[in-house]
């Protein structure tokens, strides 16, 4: 099994529909991310949580929110879907103090029309 | 603002040649330079990773060369094999509390 689970592996919604992507992780993580793969740009960093009591904003906030429900929960939600949110998302954890490795699951390809 | 470039965005090897991916950083304060690697349909792996007070390190086929005067490093992946095949992402971090950039990555195919 997956240390960090992300779900729906793939997703295919309408313009302003709301959405959540969801990520678990069983490594004991304190620290939890979200990221966006487009290509060509990269991975860019949505939000990040270093505890259930923390979280940050990243390069690319606007339009999305994130709940830390748990330790091992981290939700991304997109509020009202717009097409140029269509991208590849990914969740990752990295142990407290050691944010260079991260460990990331295997994405969530979300698909806005 | 990119703080982390990286080039070719794309390259392609023969099976048995050496590949090399560079990046280029501006903020000196980064001490933590990592590489992952992706296969489709997979998320990012760490790969190798270096720290600004070495200049090479070696992990098999796979070294990172740093530069830190031209504050530039690169992935070499000598004898390529087409199992290499994949996207490859540099990156850098100030360490502590501050996540890692990345750098837009270099899809890399190896034929035979």
């Amino acid at each position: 099994d997956a240390d960090v689970t992300q779900t729906p592996r793939n997703r295919i919604t309408k313009t302003g529909k709301r959405i959540m992507l969801e990520c678990s992780q069983t490594k004991g993580h304190d620290r939890m991310y979200w990221y966006r793969q487009d290509p060509g740009l990269g991975l860019r960093l949505i939000y990040y949580s270093f505890d259930v009591k923390d979280i940050n904003k990243g390069e690319i906030s606007d339009g999305y929110s994130v709940s830390r429900q748990a330790q091992a929960k981290f939700s991304l939600s997109l509020e009202s879907a717009i097409p140029n949110q269509t991208a590849l998302y990914f969740c990752a954890t990295s142990v407290t103090g050691v944010t260079g490795e991260l460990f990331f699951g295997e994405g969530s390809r979300l698909t806005v029309l | 603002q990119q703080q982390v470039k990286q080039s070719p965005q794309s390259l392609i090897v023969q099976k048995g040649g050496i590949s090399i991916i560079n990046c280029a950083y501006e903020n000196t304060a980064f001490d933590y330079f990592p590489w992952y690697q992706q296969f489709p349909g997979k998320g990012p792996a760490l790969l190798i990773a270096i720290r600004p007070d070495v200049s090479e390190k070696k992990e098999g086929r796979f070294t990172i060369s740093f530069n830190k005067s031209a504050k530039q490093f690169s992935l070499h992946i000598m004898d390529s094999q087409p199992g290499d095949s994949a996207t490859y992402f540099c990156a850098a971090t100030l360490g502590g509390n501050t996540p890692l950039v990345f750098g837009k990555g270099t899809r890399l195919s190896v034929i035979a």
